[in-house]
């Protein structure tokens, strides 16, 4: 089955600066991946995804690129604000529909 | 509200009680998963519907646990002889496709004393 890996776990940027969370996935039939942003005792929201005839896609200060060959993908936020504290997940799944969620990376914004 | 509804929020049991959680997804989403979510983890996977039936129930821990969704809409998740490890935050998800965004409810806190 599909397993994703995930880090770092926790990352501290300054305000102003960019944050990169990587994913590691280990099925080669897995073709989309989305990232979700989890705030403080909230629900899992999806801020941008990417499926596998892509190798980029950006939106705003949010970027998403992926390496097939490799099997990772990263997420890329730059001009960080207080607002993006907040923990990440990365996602993997097939076209059979299951998703396997990373354990997470912990951002925090410092002014 | 349109979004994907859990109930209850919070449930305290004791240890070896029954606990059944319910998620009802949004309208006409197909597809709906159970996630298990620990302090400090990401959601694990439980089990996921497509329509009335299970899809892939290979995330179950063991055979206390047990989930329907027998119309295609209202899922439950039934636990029984809940353990203290059993605590944590269930999550359910819905998708209009089963490679689609999942949207995710508010998640029953599951404490077991």
């Amino acid at each position: 089955g599909e397993n994703v890996e995930q880090h770092p776990s926790t990352l501290s940027v300054q305000e102003g600066d960019s944050a990169v969370i990587k994913c590691t996935y280990s099925d080669s039939a897995s073709n989309y991946f989305p990232w979700y942003k989890q705030e403080l005792g909230k629900r899992p929201q999806l801020i941008i995804d990417i499926r596998s005839n892509v190798g980029e896609k950006k939106d705003q200060r949010i970027a998403v690129t992926l390496n097939k060959t490799a099997k990772h993908f990263s997420l890329h936020i730059t001009e960080t604000q207080p607002e993006d504290s907040a923990v990440y997940f990365c996602a993997a799944t097939d076209s059979w529909g299951k998703f396997q969620f990373g354990a997470g990376t912990q951002v925090v914004v410092t002014p | 509200g349109a979004g994907v509804s859990q109930t209850p929020s919070n449930k305290v049991t004791e240890k070896g009680k029954y606990v059944e959680l319910r998620c009802d997804p949004i309208s006409g989403h197909t597809a709906l998963y159970w996630y298990r979510q620990s302090l400090g983890q990401g959601p694990e996977f439980l089990i996921y519907f497509q329509g009335t039936g299970a899809a892939d129930d290979s995330g179950l821990p063991n055979d206390r646990f047990f989930a329907v969704r027998p119309e295609g809409s209202v899922s439950t998740l039934k636990i029984q002889r809940t353990e203290r490890g059993d605590s944590a935050v269930y999550l359910c998800a819905s998708s209009l496709a089963i490679t689609g965004e999942l949207f995710f409810g508010e998640g029953s806190r599951l404490t077991v004393l």
